[in-house]
């Protein structure tokens, strides 16, 4: 069936490295854009970053650009996500979501989601 | 940078009606998306574009547009809606996205 399962979260000292992964089933994973998606303890969604489905373009939200690395897989339909020089705030669930139109709004949304990883960078 | 605005928190009686608006500049741009979030859960789409509603979505979730404000509506609202619900839109680069600040939905 039509599922994304996202693996490697943990606990993690401020300033180490973590990579997060996600693995899609079900659907032409390879011609979908996908996305991370965080959402911290008790707070609201935060849009992470984006790749599109060659892997050619990528986009990070300002608070980890420089930091996070988003990869893909096609020959795997794999998700990737490499965290570096972890923060507290970068605690969150971490979920994989795809992107139903990434060129028109109209046709758009994150139609698949996995059910999370949690990452934690304690004080 | 483009921000959503919502209301924290909407009440509903079962079976009456209740708006979600949330409001930003590029949603004169942009159309919205709708997700509901239920505890301990990943968030679901109920509602894309001007007025589209996933597979599996009740029809008693619509969506709708107005200037800088986007809706959703839940007519005859049921127990099950209880949650926290999100807008979702791109920024003015069209390849970031923004969600909304969140609505939690009580029904009574």
């Amino acid at each position: 069936q039509v599922q994304l399962v996202e693996s490697g979260g943990s606990v993690v000292q401020p300033g180490r490295s973590l990579r997060l992964s996600c693995a899609a089933s079900g659907f032409s994973f390879s011609t979908s854009a996908m996305n991370w998606v965080r959402q911290a303890p008790g707070k609201g969604l935060e849009w992470v970053a984006l790749i599109l489905r060659d892997g050619s373009n990528k986009f990070y939200a300002d608070s980890v650009k420089d930091r996070f690395t988003i990869s893909r897989n096609n020959f795997k339909n794999t998700l990737d996500l490499e965290m570096n020089s972890l923060r507290t705030e970068d605690t969150a669930i971490y979920y994989c979501a795809r992107d139903k139109d990434v060129y028109d709004s109209s046709r758009g949304g994150f139609d698949i989601w996995g059910q999370g990883t949690m990452v934690n960078v304690p004080s | 940078s483009s921000e959503l605005t919502q209301d924290p928190a909407v009440s509903v009686a079962l079976g009456q009606t209740v708006r979600i608006t949330c409001q930003g500049d590029i949603l004169r741009e942009y159309y919205a998306s709708w997700y509901q979030q239920k505890p301990g859960q990943a968030p679901v789409l109920v509602i894309f574009g001007k007025n589209n509603r996933p597979s599996g979505i009740p029809d008693r979730f619509s969506g709708s547009n107005s200037g800088n404000t986007a809706s959703l509506t839940i007519t005859g609202a049921q127990a099950e809606d209880e949650a926290d619900y999100y807008c979702n839109s791109r920024d003015s680069s069209g390849y970031h996205y923004v969600f909304g600040t969140g609505t939690k939905l009580t029904v009574l």
